[in-house]
């Protein structure tokens, strides 16, 4: 299975503080996506790491990427209250546009 | 630019029923993907179609099921007869060419009493 699964399943913390998500998946790669879900809503892009990376940079968040472990990261800085919300990775194992997911990580960032 | 539009945004059925999801990708796009989620099983990928053609379907879950797309501007999930282990959340979501990012609706919440 590609499937990516998220871990911690879900996760409380504070405003300011830095909030780490890991996702780890069976098959070789093309690329990894990380998408959010706000409550209610469809899933929102935010960054694409293709398998030749190593790691990833947009605004606040920062995503890594380990082949070798088959494992990614990511990483929001200075979190917000505006970041509560489910986030879901997705590996792209191939030519085809199929993503599998896993169940998320829900976030929670208290004011 | 208008992101992928899906209609209706909520339909409460009763059993039996024929249910009809839509779905208008963001032009230019030539795949489309329709999603079912739900807390048990997450997201699941029912069906996607590369320009117009169905090319994986295998996560249609029975007859019951079928999905449509007679232009590159619409799209549509169809469940008939629809049962109550049906409800969900169904997403549609559209992407360019290439295995990058997908663009999704808002989704159609599902209720079948």
């Amino acid at each position: 299975s590609q499937q990516g699964e998220e871990d911690p399943q879900a996760l409380s913390i504070q405003e300011g503080e830095n909030a780490t998500m890991n996702c780890s998946y069976k098959t070789s790669i093309n690329n990894l996506q990380w998408y959010r879900q706000n409550s209610g809503r469809g899933l929102v892009h935010l960054i694409l790491i293709r398998s030749n990376e190593r790691e990833k940079h947009s605004g606040r968040l920062r995503v890594t990427l380990d082949t070798s472990k088959k494992s990614s990261s990511l990483l929001i800085t200075a979190s917000r209250a505006a970041d509560t919300a489910s986030y879901f990775c997705a590996p792209n194992a191939g030519n085809n546009r199929k993503l599998i997911w896993g169940l998320g990580t829900s976030l929670a960032v208290n004011p | 630019d208008a992101g992928v539009i899906q209609s209706p945004r909520h339909e409460v059925t009763e059993m039996g029923q024929e249910v009809t999801l839509r779905c208008k990708p963001i032009s230019g796009h030539n795949s489309l993907f329709w999603y079912r989620q739900t807390m048990m099983r997450g997201l699941e990928l029912l069906i996607y179609f590369n320009n117009n053609v169905p090319i994986d379907d295998s996560g249609m879950p029975e007859d019951r099921f079928s999905a449509k797309m007679p232009n590159a501007s619409f799209s549509t999930l169809k469940i008939q007869p629809s049962e109550p282990r049906d409800s969900a959340v169904y997403f549609c979501a559209s992407s360019p060419t290439g295995p990058g990012p997908q663009h999704f609706g808002d989704g159609t919440r599902l209720s079948i009493l």
